[in-house]
């Protein structure tokens, strides 16, 4: 009964070529997260959406986009992947943005950048 | 300096020892607290919210310490399931929608 769906769970890509991750969730939340996670590191946040409002954090980098059709779906965009790309990718939802919502968490994407 | 700080570990101890994280947040408006588990090439998984009053899950306690910025987690009768990243993570009142993520703690737990 996955809740956060991601796919693919793997992907490999070549430096420079444009990748698409994509997330989708069954509990109808109204805002979605994409963070990235290098190894021993914390998750780093890199944008969310609120319904259709997109928020970019500052300091995310201008080769990472997101897209969101539809309530359910949410995509990310790597336009020229680098080998300092390499990461695992994280979507998370939560209903709402109050303090203290419980965040959902997809099982990630692990991306590969030769 | 990190606003969430943990130490990375890891920290190697028998079945059945008992085992305490500390994480310190050097916010004031930090508002939620929480520890969430994460295993090798995993997501991470809300272990337990964390009050003032403190609270009690099984064999897991969570502290939190207003005053000094400090939480912490305590793990009784540590179990081989146990073995796992545990991460500190913390919700602030002025950008309510983000969760502030230590880089976690390295708990080994061997036979």
């Amino acid at each position: 009964d996955a809740m956060v769906i991601q796919n693919p769970r793997y992907q490999v890509t070549q430096f420079g070529k444009p990748v698409t991750l994509s997330c989708s969730q069954t509990l109808n939340h109204n805002v979605m997260y994409w963070y990235q996670q290098k190894s021993s590191q914390a998750p780093k946040l890199l944008f969310h959406y609120y319904d259709k409002d997109f928020n970019n954090e500052a300091d995310t980098p201008d080769n990472f986009q997101s897209r969101r059709p539809n309530t359910s779906f949410c995509f990310l965009d790597i336009r020229s992947p680098g080998l300092g790309d390499a990461a695992m990718y994280l979507c998370a939802t939560t209903r709402g943005q109050g303090v203290g919502e419980t965040q959902y968490f997809g099982p990630g994407t692990r991306l590969l950048v030769l | 300096r990190k606003e969430v700080e943990q130490d990375p570990g890891p920290f190697n101890v028998p079945e059945g020892a008992t085992v305490a994280f500390n994480c310190t947040y050097s916010n004031s408006a930090s508002q939620s607290f929480f520890w969430y588990r994460q295993d090798c090439r995993k997501e991470p998984k809300l272990l337990m919210s964390v009050y003032s009053s403190g609270n009690e899950d099984g064999r897991f306690t969570a502290q939190l310490n207003r005053a000094s910025q400090y939480i912490s987690l305590l793990i009784r009768d540590s179990k081989l399931s146990d073995s796992a990243t545990y991460l500190c993570v913390v919700n602030r009142k002025d950008s309510s929608y983000k969760l502030i993520f230590g880089s976690g703690t390295r708990l080994l737990v061997r036979p």
